[in-house]
């Protein structure tokens, strides 16, 4: 299995709401990665985590809140954000988090902030 | 700080072309360069890593080049299809650090 998948695939919230969004992989890579993409951007890391533990935080606003319960799963926490907050959130997942490993990428999950 | 430009940021070519998508950085020390691939509204996709100490990978019809002297890559597109339609992402890892720097991409369209 050399996928990462997702969910949901698409998301709309209120300012006032709390969600989540889900990444799972399941090739027995211990790095995963929370990026952020802009329409016609490019991708923005956002948090690093290797071995289960938060490594790199890239001066993430605190409405941002990651998680990452066991090796396998990656979760991003969403509480009162902004409309700018409105993007395209890619997962990826590396081995082990070290130099310049091919990233694989999920699908991502679009999300739309009213 | 280490930027990528990439060039042009946009092409249309008709179907069967060979093409040349252009990457730039500014930072030599680099650790790799990647190239990957992005449909409309996707995940990305990884086409060809190539290590610092290399000058070229090649995949299928994909060949990718770097010089690492001057700043450039190159991703060369062989007999193009329709199927080749995407954006096309160069990334580069500096030496001292597990961040990929993106470029803003190529969005390719090729017309059959």
């Amino acid at each position: 299995d050399t996928e990462v998948t997702q969910t949901p695939k698409h998301l709309v919230m209120g300012m006032t709401n709390k969600k989540s969004l889900k990444c799972e992989q399941h090739m027995g890579h211990r790095a995963m990665y929370w990026y952020k993409q802009k329409a016609k951007k490019p991708p923005e890391l956002m948090f690093v985590y290797s071995y289960e533990k938060l490594s790199i935080n890239e001066s993430v606003p605190s409405r941002f809140s990651p998680e990452c319960p066991n090796s396998s799963l990656l979760n991003l926490h969403l509480h009162a954000l902004q409309p700018e907050d409105s993007a395209l959130y890619l997962c990826a997942s590396s081995p082990i988090g070290g130099f310049g490993e091919t990233q694989y990428f999920g699908p991502g999950t679009r999300l739309l902030v009213l | 700080k280490q930027e990528v430009t990439q060039i042009p940021a946009a092409l249309s070519v008709p179907e069967g072309e060979n093409l040349v998508l252009n990457c730039s950085f500014t930072d030599s020390a680099i650790y790799n360069l990647q190239w990957f691939r992005q449909d409309p509204g996707k995940g990305l996709t990884s086409l060809l890593l190539i290590q610092s100490s290399q000058r070229e990978q090649t995949s299928g019809r994909l060949n990718a080049s770097l010089d690492k002297s001057s700043g450039r890559s190159t991703l060369y597109i062989a007999a193009s299809q329709p199927g080749d339609s995407a954006t096309y992402l160069c990334a580069v890892t500096g030496d001292s650090s597990y961040k990929l720097i993106f470029g803003s991409g190529t969005r390719l369209l090729v017309r059959p």
